[in-house]
């Protein structure tokens, strides 16, 4: 079985300072990757997705992710937010095809204006 | 149209009732799935539906019943619910099952 780990659970930053969350995930087998975001009161956005291909991904909102396959990971990075990235992010995995689509404990992101 | 609508927004219940939770998509997809999110938690998978067929049950308690009536709608009727099962509830649906998934905006529920 799949799972996901999100090691922040919390991040406070100024606008302009970059941003890295990170995301592992455990599977054996090929993985779809997928980053998730959830503004306050608001449902859950896909941001971005990595299923083959170019290993760095760009996602929506100047967003963008790297799939590292030795190390199991799929950091998600932005070189400046902007106070309205003030959001919780999830990471997301899927094992093969099953369909069963798992979500990592999210990241509360905090953007001092 | 790529949104997945679900109805009601706020749903309050006692534990004796019956209700119903209501999910549309007219995109075409072919996968449909329910969520279930306390406050605070990551969402976690009830159910997954493909092609109309229950694909996934996570052992869910069986005082929650889904329905694929058509490969628009899925349903979640809901029985003899306990207050700890008040959380949101997030419909979502992708193209298949390997593809991603997009979210309704969910249903909040309250079991007194």
């Amino acid at each position: 079985a799949q799972s996901v780990s999100q090691h922040n659970h919390h991040v406070i930053l100024s606008e302009a300072a970059s941003l890295e969350l990170g995301c592992n995930y455990s599977y054996g087998g090929t993985v779809n990757l997928f980053w998730y975001v959830q503004y306050p009161g608001q449902h859950l956005q896909l941001l971005l997705k990595y299923f083959s291909g170019d290993p760095l991904v760009k996602g929506i909102k100047g967003f963008e992710a790297e799939f590292i396959k030795s190390k199991f990971s799929f950091n998600l990075r932005k070189p400046s937010v902007q106070w309205s990235d003030t959001a919780e992010y999830f990471c997301a995995v899927r094992g093969g095809s099953q369909g069963n689509l798992i979500f990592g404990k999210g990241t509360k992101l905090s953007v001092k204006p | 149209d790529t949104e997945v609508t679900q109805t009601p927004k706020h749903l309050v219940m006692g534990m004796t009732n019956k209700k119903s939770l209501k999910c549309e998509q007219h995109m075409g997809h072919r996968a449909m799935y329910w969520y279930k999110q306390k406050a605070k938690k990551p969402p976690e998978l009830m159910f997954v539906y493909s092609y109309e067929k229950l694909s996934i049950n996570e052992s869910v308690p069986s005082r929650f019943s889904p329905e694929c009536p058509n490969s628009s709608l899925l349903n979640l009727h809901l029985h003899a619910l306990q207050p700890e099962d008040s959380a949101l509830y997030l419909c979502a649906s992708s193209r298949g099952l390997g593809t991603e998934a997009f979210f309704g905006q969910g249903t909040r529920l309250t079991v007194v």
